[in-house]
């Protein structure tokens, strides 16, 4: 069964570093998301993309987050100058198409800074 | 802008017995509701979804769901629990644009043997 995947697992920085996430989405989708989950708190929406661009960000997704489809295969998240607050468990999801389709959740990445 | 609340974020209870998880909205607009499942070091996985059509929604592992639009609650149910089925259960929405999930805070259940 196709799935999302994600890399790395774990991920530690030092505060102010970059990091970037890498996410396998389903091949045939074509809408992509990022969400996270600060521990103990609720998942929340980052940024969805669409055809190469930017469908939709959340008030979190500021100047410091930028995402990329660099291949036909890859979809990024890149935190450029990381902050303690960023520590959180990254999710990814993919979609075939918007309305009424699944959104596939891949297991996520841990982000801590330190 | 719309918002879910889990009432409660842990729910003990024996296997076999039957199980409810509760899950109210708020929402200007109107929307679609969701049941996703996440097991340890695993993703979230979809149960179930409610799109229109019949308010009485049945999804994978046994599960199923009820929409209510006046009481603005989607609560989950199980007639008889695993030990399987212990993992944190999230309720979601979105309108109907569907670009984005919004989740409410997540309930664990823990079934006892």
């Amino acid at each position: 069964e196709p799935e999302v995947t994600q890399t790395p697992s774990h991920q530690v920085t030092q505060m102010g570093q970059e990091v970037i996430l890498r996410c396998v989405p389903i091949s045939n989708h074509l809408y992509f998301y990022w969400y996270r989950q600060i521990l103990g708190q609720k998942v929340e929406f980052l940024v969805s993309f669409y055809n190469n661009e930017i469908s939709e960000k959340s008030e979190i997704f500021d100047d410091q987050f930028s995402v990329e489809r660099p291949d036909g295969s890859n979809f990024t998240l890149k935190i450029r100058s990381t902050k303690l607050e960023d520590s959180a468990m990254y999710f990814c999801a993919s979609s075939e198409a918007l309305v009424s389709n699944e959104q596939f959740f891949g297991p996520g990445t841990r982000l801590t800074v330190l | 802008a719309q918002s879910v609340t889990q009432l409660d974020s842990q729910v003990p209870v024996f296997e076999e017995a039957p199980v409810e998880l509760r899950c109210n909205y708020s929402s200007s607009v109107s929307v679609y509701l969701f049941w996703y499942v996440q097991y340890p070091n695993q993703g979230l996985q979809l149960l179930l979804k409610y799109l229109s059509g019949s308010t009485l929604v049945k999804g994978i592992n046994g599960f199923e769901a009820e929409f209510n639009k006046s009481q603005t609650s989607f609560h989950l149910r199980k007639p008889s629990v695993h030990i399987s089925d212990t993992a944190e259960y999230f309720c979601a929405v979105s309108d109907l644009d569907g670009n984005k999930l919004v989740f409410g805070a997540g309930t664990i259940l823990r079934v006892k043997s």
